[in-house]
């Protein structure tokens, strides 16, 4: 199993661009999540989902926006790409009663995203 | 408002020294409380994890402490190895509440060989 992957690793953006960043768990996990990092901040929950089809806001949801049409994938879109936004952006996953210990998250390898 | 908080902020040990990080919360409901260690680059991966039915849990060199009337938890690492260093981060969550993990800000730990 690959866990959870995703792209890009890097990219830099200018201030009013899109993107959106992917993320797919090959574990069969219900639960998705997404999170951004910075310095000595710890982790900031964006947005989450239960299931193929439902999705909810974390703490800071604004200026972000996901979609969960798959249990394997949970894309994260940047709509207006600002400075604030520049971050590290991890997703995690993790499945109840699934694999590994109950409660686990299984995080990616994260998106290092620079906004200029 | 920041739920969990998690001290010091940084830790530098010698070789063979105890590693001590702390975290207080203040919701009563949380009833999950994990610690994930990470290294520079990576993304977090669990590390030790306790419910708070009981007060402590060890897994190897690794050992929470856990007091609920003080609202406290804490990790201890015995015999800290240079392999050791890394960030550690505190989280709690509300077992039913989707399982969403709140973060502690992260303590950055060395260990000197």
């Amino acid at each position: 199993n690959a866990g959870v992957t995703q792209t890009p690793k890097f990219r830099i953006l200018k201030i009013g661009q899109s993107m959106t960043l992917q993320c797919t768990q090959d574990m069969n996990h219900n639960y998705m999540y997404w999170y951004r990092q910075d310095p000595g901040m710890g982790l900031k929950l964006i947005y989450y989902s239960v299931g193929a089809g439902i999705t909810d806001k974390g703490e800071v949801p604004n200026g972000y926006n996901v979609s969960r049409s798959t249990t394997e994938d949970f894309p994260l879109r940047l709509e207006l790409a600002a400075p604030s936004q520049t971050s590290v952006y991890f997703c995690a996953s993790t499945g109840a009663g699934g694999q590994g210990k109950l409660n686990e998250q299984f995080f990616g390898p994260g998106t290092r995203l620079t906004v200029l | 408002q920041q739920q969990v908080k998690q001290s010091p902020q940084s830790l530098i040990v010698q070789k063979g020294g105890i590693s001590i990080i702390n975290c207080a919360y203040e919701n009563t409901a949380f009833d999950y409380f994990p610690w994930y260690q990470q290294f520079p680059g990576k993304g977090p991966a669990l590390l030790i994890a306790i419910r708070p039915d009981v007060s402590e849990k060890k897994e190897g060199r690794f050992t929470i402490s856990f007091n609920k009337s003080a609202k406290q938890f804490s990790l201890h690492i015995m015999d800290s190895q240079p392999g050791d260093s890394a960030t550690y981060f505190c989280a709690a969550s509300i077992k039913g509440g989707s399982e969403k993990l709140v973060f502690g800000k992260g303590t950055k730990l060395t260990v000197n060989p």
